[in-house]
């Protein structure tokens, strides 16, 4: 059973631009909440983190928004780079789990330049 | 930051062989670490939680006699694959539990592998 959805699959930015992928869970215990990056053969990398008492978290160009009420969170990367180019997941764990995530199913961000 | 090391990177293997990936944790200790198994374009699928010095822990529908496990130190954990099949052909990542105890996880760079 699929515990976190990410959206869009695919998505293609132009040099500069936004880039929002969003993603949503079902289990109220998680409380982490990674985004990774990933290379083409490449392990995933940690881009950036989040927990439920926050509901924003910046570095950089890269920004979590976190909404604990409708289970949702994403990744907002502004002006967007080519170098940029990659898969990126989210992910969840809760306490319990000894960190063991739930990946959302990827999504593989093109940047225009 | 913490640096999780994989070895072989890629390896080719004929059918009927057996392949050992290590996972190693370079600057810090790893009681728990994670191993994942990628197909292209898909998300990572989580196949085992390897702890030191105890049995790992298997997903459902992963076999545990096919993907043996070991965990013998704090900085080593190993997976072979035995009697390797075309389809067992993938992309199996490490991942192991930071030392700061915050949950985040430090991947190793993945271990390509392909079975003629």
């Amino acid at each position: 059973q699929q515990q976190v959805k990410q959206s869009p699959q695919s998505l293609i930015v132009q040099k500069g631009g936004i880039s929002i992928i969003n993603c949503a869970y079902e289990n109220t215990a998680f409380d982490y909440f990674p985004w990774y990056q990933q290379f083409p053969g490449k392990g995933p990398a940690l881009l950036i983190a989040i927990r439920p008492d926050v509901s924003e978290k910046k570095e950089g160009r890269f920004t979590i928004s976190f909404n604990k009420s409708a289970k949702q969170f994403s990744l907002h990367i502004m002006d967007s780079q080519p170098g940029d180019s990659a898969t990126y997941f989210c992910a969840a764990s809760d306490a319990t789990s000894g960190s063991r995530l739930t990946f959302g199913e990827g999504t593989q961000l093109t940047v225009n330049p | 930051g913490a640096v999780v090391s994989q070895h072989p990177s890629w390896v080719i293997c004929k059918s009927g062989t057996s392949v050992k990936i290590e996972c190693r944790s370079l600057d810090f200790q790893a009681t728990t670490m994670f191993w994942y198994r990628q197909f292209p374009k898909q998300s990572l699928m989580l196949m085992a939680t390897s702890n030191e010095g105890s049995k790992a822990t298997y997903e459902q529908g992963v076999e545990k006699d096919k993907f043996l496990i070991n965990h013998a130190s704090l900085t080593l954990s190993t997976l072979t694959v035995t009697s390797a099949h075309p389809e067992d052909s993938s992309f199996y990542i490490c991942s192991a539990v930071g030392p700061l105890n915050t949950g985040e996880l430090f991947f190793g760079e993945g271990s390509r592998l392909t079975v003629l």
